[in-house]
């Protein structure tokens, strides 16, 4: 399996609402990434995490709360978003953290289209 | 700020026309390069991976060089095809940063 899989693909939410994005890799790798993306900008990075612990974490507002609750999957949690955080977000994995080394490749998934109301 | 650009924003060949773009970024404690493919819908696809200056990859029809004392590199496609088609994007990193920085992509649309 060589594929990073991201659901829903869509999501469309109230500023109210709670939901949730999920993100699953079978690679055996131990970095995984969360990028948001909105049109016409470069994917910009959230955060990393490595052996299943927050090692970066890009001042993001505490609105997005990631866990990661193994190996394989990534979660980000979305509570009390705004308009403008809509946007493309896009899950990536690598064998090790970029901190350990810049060659290691990413695997991206499709990414997740958040809508905010 | 590390920042990370790419020329052109957009490109429409033809069919069978051989193409090239840019990426630059700072050359100082320069680490790595990365080229990724990314077609719509479909997840980014990493292409290339570049750490030594002078370095050259190629992968089929694509190929890709690396000069880091003047912090570019360059993609070429032979005889571009419509599969072609989709957004190329370079990310840099530096010993400075924890992280890879991306540029907003060159979109490339080949048409038959």
């Amino acid at each position: 399996d060589t594929e990073v899989t991201q659901t829903p693909k869509h999501l469309v939410m109230g500023m109210t609402n709670k939901k949730s994005l999920k993100c699953e890799q079978h690679m055996g790798h131990r970095a995984m990434y969360w990028y948001k993306q909105k049109a016409k900008k470069p994917p910009e990075l959230m955060f990393v995490y490595s052996y299943e612990k927050l090692s970066i974490n890009e001042s993001v507002p505490s609105r997005f709360s990631p866990e990661c609750p193994n190996s394989s999957l990534l979660n980000l949690h979305l509570h009390a978003l705004q308009p403008e955080d809509s946007a493309l977000y896009l899950c990536a994995s690598s064998h090790l953290a970029q901190v350990v080394s810049g060659a290691n490749v990413l695997t991206f998934g499709a990414g997740s289209r958040l809508t905010v109301l | 700020i590390l920042n990370v650009e790419q020329s052109p924003q957009s490109l429409h060949v033809q069919e069978g026309d051989s193409t090239n773009f840019t990426c630059s970024f700072p050359s100082s404690n320069f680490y790595a390069l990365h080229w990724y493919r990314w077609e719509t819908a479909k997840s980014p696809e990493a292409l290339f991976v570049m750490t030594l200056n002078g370095d050259e990859k190629k992968k089929g029809r694509i190929s890709a060089t690396l000069n880091t004392k003047e912090g570019y590199s360059y993609l070429y496609i032979k005889g571009s095809q419509p599969e072609d088609s989709a957004t190329y994007l370079c990310a840099s990193m530096n010993t400075g940063f924890q992280k890879l920085v991306f540029g907003t992509g060159t979109r490339l649309l080949v048409s038959p």
